[in-house]
């Protein structure tokens, strides 16, 4: 069964360190999500690509966090430097393009900055 | 800022019983509406979509879409312990940007 891939599945950093996540969406869907998922909370979306463009980045704090999915593929989420207050699930989904299609997530991955 | 509302809980039901979980939106340029289960430390599962006014339904689960009053409800008919899990309503537009609310804690009893 198809389904998105993400690595790490946990990270432990320290503040002011950079981490970066890997997703690999399902084969052929073009659109890709990164989400933040902070505990008791829903996901916020972070940034969203169509292929290999950035369709909304509006949430993304651009200081730190930066995103890329150079071949329309798999994409990188990096956060520099981290801080405490990204402690989070990082949450990675992907659907086909166009109306009425359904996003499917990763596992996740567990960020804890100590 | 585009909005998806719903109340965190819990809502404790008995097993067997019906659970029944709303979720508002503010956006009328709304286009697609899912509902997602997520258990502690997992990732959110689709469970159910609905797309058009009226009434879904697949298995035990129901979905019913009222887009006057911007209104999407999910009903869990003879609900397990095992449905206990956090219920994520999200919304999707017609840049396919997908939205998520705070989602309902359900906590269903033996």
């Amino acid at each position: 069964e198809a389904e998105v891939a993400q690595s790490p599945r946990y990270k432990i950093t320290e503040k002011s360190q950079a981490v970066a996540f890997w997703c690999d969406p399902i084969s052929g869907h073009a659109t890709l999500y990164w989400y933040r998922q902070i505990l008791g909370q829903g996901p916020e979306l972070l940034v969203q690509f169509q292929d290999e463009s950035v369709v909304d980045d509006s949430q993304l704090p651009k200081d730190r966090f930066s995103a890329e999915r150079l071949k329309g593929v798999d994409s990188t989420l990096k956060i520099q430097p981290a801080e405490l207050g990204d402690s989070a699930m990082y949450l990675c989904a992907s659907s086909s393009q166009g109306r009425d299609t359904e996003a499917f997530f990763g596992q996740g991955t567990r960020l804890t900055v100590v | 800022q585009k909005e998806v509302e719903q109340n965190s809980g819990p809502l404790s039901v008995p097993e067997g019983a019906i659970a029944s979980l709303n979720c508002t939106y503010s956006d009328r340029g709304s286009q697609s509406f899912f509902w997602y289960r997520q258990y502690s430390g997992k990732s959110p599962e689709l469970i159910m979509f609905i797309y058009s006014n009226g009434d879904k339904e697949d298995g035990r689960f129901t979905a019913q879409l009222n887009k006057a009053s911007q209104y999407v409800s999910l009903l869990i008919r003879d609900s397990q312990p095992s449905d206990s899990a956090t219920y994520l309503c999200a919304v999707s537009y017609n840049t396919d940007k997908l939205i998520f609310g705070t989602g309902t804690r359900l906590q269903v009893f033996p």
